[in-house]
């Protein structure tokens, strides 16, 4: 069984389109979070959410928002996407009420080619 | 806030030759330290974790890291790499007592040459 998983694992689309990404996590952790891997690798954190909440929201442009229906999944909305938006897209989950021993999980990544 | 120094970007090595890629870390709290591994076209897997205790700890493939509280440092290690070992490899920690975010290094590209 897959901890967690995103949906799509590849999406190429046309810039200006607006498009979403679904991620679940079958841990009964309390905490999910998207990330951005950039062409350089490089891995940034882009939103946190604890219980449904968002807790963490870096500079993101707000054409970015992100979804959490409940504990087990947080989906990310892209609008009018743009050529700066391809990037693999990382979700993962942890326990932060785990205590000092916490761990983050993270799904396969989707790659988002916006062409 | 937190932040991870990876500073050897790209390491090239020859097949049987040693491993130590560097990483330091900024953060005043209690930290959870991590070692990824990233092979080419693939997702983020774990290679080793330290939470607390013997801060020599094992990992997956043969990789260790040693975790130096006075310096900040959490450097992975391997004695013999293999041509499979080619990857990005990335530190990262988590503030256990903050919003539990995981904050990535920049990431060292390893490419061994058989």
């Amino acid at each position: 069984d897959t901890a967690v998983s995103q949906t799509p694992k590849y999406l190429v689309t046309q810039m200006g389109n607006d498009k979403s990404i679904k991620c679940e996590q079958n841990l009964g952790h309390d905490t999910m979070y998207w990330y951005k891997q950039d062409s350089k690798k490089f891995l940034k954190i882009m939103f946190s959410y604890n219980n449904k909440e968002l807790i963490i929201n870096e500079t993101v442009p707000n054409r970015f928002s992100p979804k959490s229906p409940d504990k087990a999944h947080l989906n990310l909305h892209i609008n009018s996407l743009e050529l700066g938006d391809s990037a693999v897209y990382f979700c993962a989950s942890s326990q932060r009420s785990g205590g000092a021993n916490t761990e983050a999980f993270f799904g396969q990544g989707t790659r988002l080619t916006v062409v | 806030a937190q932040s991870v120094s990876q500073h050897n970007h790209h390491v090239i090595l020859s097949e049987a030759a040693s491993l130590e890629l560097g990483c330091n870390y900024s953060y005043g709290g209690t930290v959870n330290l991590f070692w990824y591994v990233q092979y080419p076209g693939q997702h983020l897997q774990l290679l080793l974790k330290y939470f607390s205790g013997d801060p020599l700890v094992k990992g997956i493939k043969g990789f260790e890291a040693e975790f130096i509280k006075s310096k900040f440092s959490f450097n992975l290690r391997k004695p013999s790499v293999q041509w499979s070992d080619t990857a990005e490899y990335f530190c990262a920690v988590i503030d256990s007592g903050g919003y539990q975010k995981v904050t990535f290094g920049t990431g060292t590209k390893l490419q061994v040459i058989p």
